[in-house]
């Protein structure tokens, strides 16, 4: 248990919608970020937001945009859903202090049809 | 690109220590080495990190060469849980207030433990 919550846990859109993936942070973390994960690959960062600003991103194209709310919950949104978006999207939290350590969520796996 | 290169694949007996290397000949002064590793269906949990010490914590043993070219994660009795992908990598460490944290995932070692 990480303390890192995400919800859904599972989806299925078709090319061209729009989804929203939400993170509950560990408590006391005020930094997020997210990564996809392909199948058979390792996760790649797609950026990361702290204190509701974004502070870094990873070679994604613009239609991957996120939100930090105050309570340091995050979304990450996708629009206009491809078909090699499927993946497993993984929310990591760490605290100001910490050098590193990220706590990962369970992950939303998103299959896009 | 990741920055280090690891084997596909190893194999360790259930109560024997496992060994896992990773490569990293272009790591810079100011990077450290991390180690974590990804279960089955599960997101990846942090293992252990050093920078050119020798580091043990209670999951693991992380031995950094002279040179710090290469390490290995040493898992000193493998259990049939520590069946996994493990990915070793290397940052610059950014404890500045809020610093990005982009970490940078290769393939990784899957490691299977067998009864």
């Amino acid at each position: 248990e990480t303390g890192v919550t995400q919800s859904p846990t599972h989806l299925i859109k078709t090319r061209g919608q729009q989804v929203t993936l939400r993170c509950s942070s560990q408590s006391g973390h005020n930094t997020v970020s997210w990564y996809q994960q392909a199948l058979g690959q390792g996760p790649q960062f797609i950026f990361q937001y702290y204190r509701e600003e974004e502070n870094g991103r990873g070679n994604f194209p613009p239609r991957f945009s996120g939100l930090q709310f105050p309570n340091y919950s995050s979304e990450l949104n996708v629009n206009a859903l491809e078909l090699d978006d499927s993946a497993l999207y993984l929310c990591a939290s760490r605290s100001d202090l910490n050098t590193g350590e990220l706590f990962f969520g369970e992950g939303s796996r998103l299959t896009v049809l | 690109d990741a920055k280090t290169t690891q084997p596909p694949s190893m194999d360790c007996a259930e109560g024997r220590a496992a060994n896992l290397p990773c490569n990293h000949s272009t790591i810079s002064g100011n990077e450290y080495v991390y180690w974590y590793r990804q279960i089955h269906s599960q997101g990846p949990q942090y293992i252990i990190h050093g920078l050119k010490n020798n580091e043990t914590n209670e999951m693991a043993s992380l031995i950094i060469t002279e040179d710090r070219k290469s390490s290995t994660l040493i898992l000193p009795h493998a259990t049939l849980r520590d069946t996994a992908v493990y990915y070793c990598i290397v940052r610059v460490a950014n404890g500045a207030q809020g610093g990005s944290e982009k970490l940078v995932f290769g393939k990784g070692t899957k490691l299977t433990v067998n009864p």
